[in-house]
């Protein structure tokens, strides 16, 4: 069946270090990617997505790539700042025309920036 | 445009009490789903719906009944609470493949 695996956490950075979250994927066919992101007391939200192999993810200074051959959709940010302290959850969903798109999450990885 | 909102916020329940989660969401989407979120556990999968009338299990879908009797409205209900349903319960809605998460429920059991 499809399975998420993330890094696992907790992450602690100081402000304008580089971030890598690592996630890796198992699943049949061509199944969608996303990283979403949990702010203290949130729900979740859409941080951003892939729907085909070697495409790029972006948004806030977030970027994720879609690797095939790698099974893969690490999440990377240049300069993280105390905003981003959250919790970030790869998912995946399956390919595309089910009738019903299940989307299978990973457990997430909680990231605290410190000034 | 209110996205998808839920009521209550907070509760605490003593074992054996019942209640109703109720989720709501002005997107016009088929499909509602209700997940449950414990530490180290990440998101499980309670119920499901793909429309107005219809509901399916998912993961954990035992201690738990739902009903979509209206396209807008998904309810989650917990008939005899007990200590292992206290989590955070959160409703999310789709069209597409990315899901609109409400702001969750905390939800304890005593």
């Amino acid at each position: 069946g499809n399975s998420v695996t993330q890094m696992e956490g907790p992450v602690t950075l100081s402000e304008e270090a580089f971030l890598t979250i690592n996630c890796t994927y198992t699943a049949t066919g061509y199944p969608s990617l996303f990283w979403y992101v949990q702010y203290p007391g949130e729900g979740l939200q859409l941080l951003l997505k892939a729907t085909k192999a070697d495409d790029k993810g972006s948004n806030k200074g977030f970027e994720a790539t879609y690797r095939k051959e790698t099974t893969s959709f690490h999440l990377e940010k240049g300069s993280v700042q105390v905003s981003d302290s959250a919790v970030y959850f790869c998912a995946l969903s399956g390919a595309p025309k089910t009738s019903y798109d299940k989307v299978i999450f990973g457990p997430g990885t909680s990231l605290s920036v410190i000034p | 445009n209110a996205g998808v909102t839920q009521t209550p916020k907070f509760r605490v329940l003593k074992t054996g009490q019942s209640m109703t989660l109720l989720c709501a969401q002005d997107m016009n989407h088929e499909y509602m789903y209700w997940y449950r979120q414990d530490p180290g556990m990440g998101l499980r999968l309670i119920h499901y719906s793909v429309g107005e009338g219809t509901t399916a299990k998912g993961e954990v879908p035992d201690g738990y009944n739902v009903s979509r009797l209206k396209k807008q409205n998904f309810l989650l209900g917990l008939e005899s609470a007990a200590p292992s349903q206290t989590s955070v319960y959160f409703c999310a809605s789709t069209q597409g493949k990315e899901q609109y998460f409400g702001p969750g429920t905390r939800l304890t059991v005593t």
